[in-house]
């Protein structure tokens, strides 16, 4: 049973280009969730996607943004990136149900701006 | 969200157990306790949750205070593989998300 994958595990950009990452969550779920991390840091959270519309934010600006597809799959984009948009970016997936039993979490996508 | 306290930092002796303790003054009735893992180079892991009695998993046992305004994960007998750096969050009932803190970083030691 694969658990939630993210693509690509590291990528460099430079500053001022767009990004995107991809996150398939794990079989049986339907909520992705998006959690920024610096070094030293514990995860942010950037988003939470649900039935393809954005059910919840944290405090990130609007160059963060994100998708969901009807495979539950996900995508975070960042537009004009920044020196300090450097970090791992995790996926995490749930059942959006009132009985929570947690996230399970991907590898993360290590993002460089140089 | 409540806020949660924890060490920066905590070293144990292989095979020796670990309490790692979490403080939570401002938590509410309907707050759960979660517990997660961060191994190096990898995303965070469910360890254990609770909300008001003891629980016990086939990874950690999660004591709670009486008063709800602290909790313990016990790791029973540490092993290399749970050096980590481990949070302690609150989530309210009803809430689909977790805030995570700094965490304790876990340092086993041969």
């Amino acid at each position: 049973d694969a658990g939630v994958t993210q693509s690509p595990t590291h990528l460099i950009k430079t500053r001022g280009q767009q990004v995107t990452l991809r996150c398939s969550p794990k079989s049986g779920h339907d909520t992705v969730s998006w959690y920024q991390q610096a070094l030293g840091q514990g995860p942010q959270f950037i988003f939470q996607y649900y039935e393809e519309e954005e059910r919840q934010r944290g405090n990130f600006p609007d160059r963060f943004s994100g998708h969901q597809f009807p495979n539950y799959s996900s995508e975070l984009n960042v537009n004009a990136l920044l020196l300090g948009d450097s970090a791992l970016y995790l996926c995490a997936s749930s059942l959006f149900d009132r009985d929570f039993h947690g996230y399970t979490f991907g590898s993360g996508t290590r993002l460089t701006v140089v | 969200d409540a806020k949660t306290t924890q060490p920066n930092s905590m070293e144990s002796n292989e095979e020796e157990p670990v309490h790692l303790p979490c403080n939570h003054s401002t938590i509410s009735g309907t707050d759960y306790i979660h517990w997660y893992r961060q191994l190096p180079s990898q995303g965070p892991e469910y360890v254990i949750h609770g909300l008001t009695s003891n629980v016990n998993n086939r990874m950690a046992s999660l004591a709670i205070a009486e008063d709800r305004k602290s909790s313990t994960l016990i790791l029973h007998r540490a092993t290399l593989r749970d050096a980590a750096v481990y949070y302690c969050i609150l989530r309210s009932t009803g809430a689909n998300n977790l805030f995570f803190g700094t965490g304790t970083r876990l340092t086993v030691i041969p």
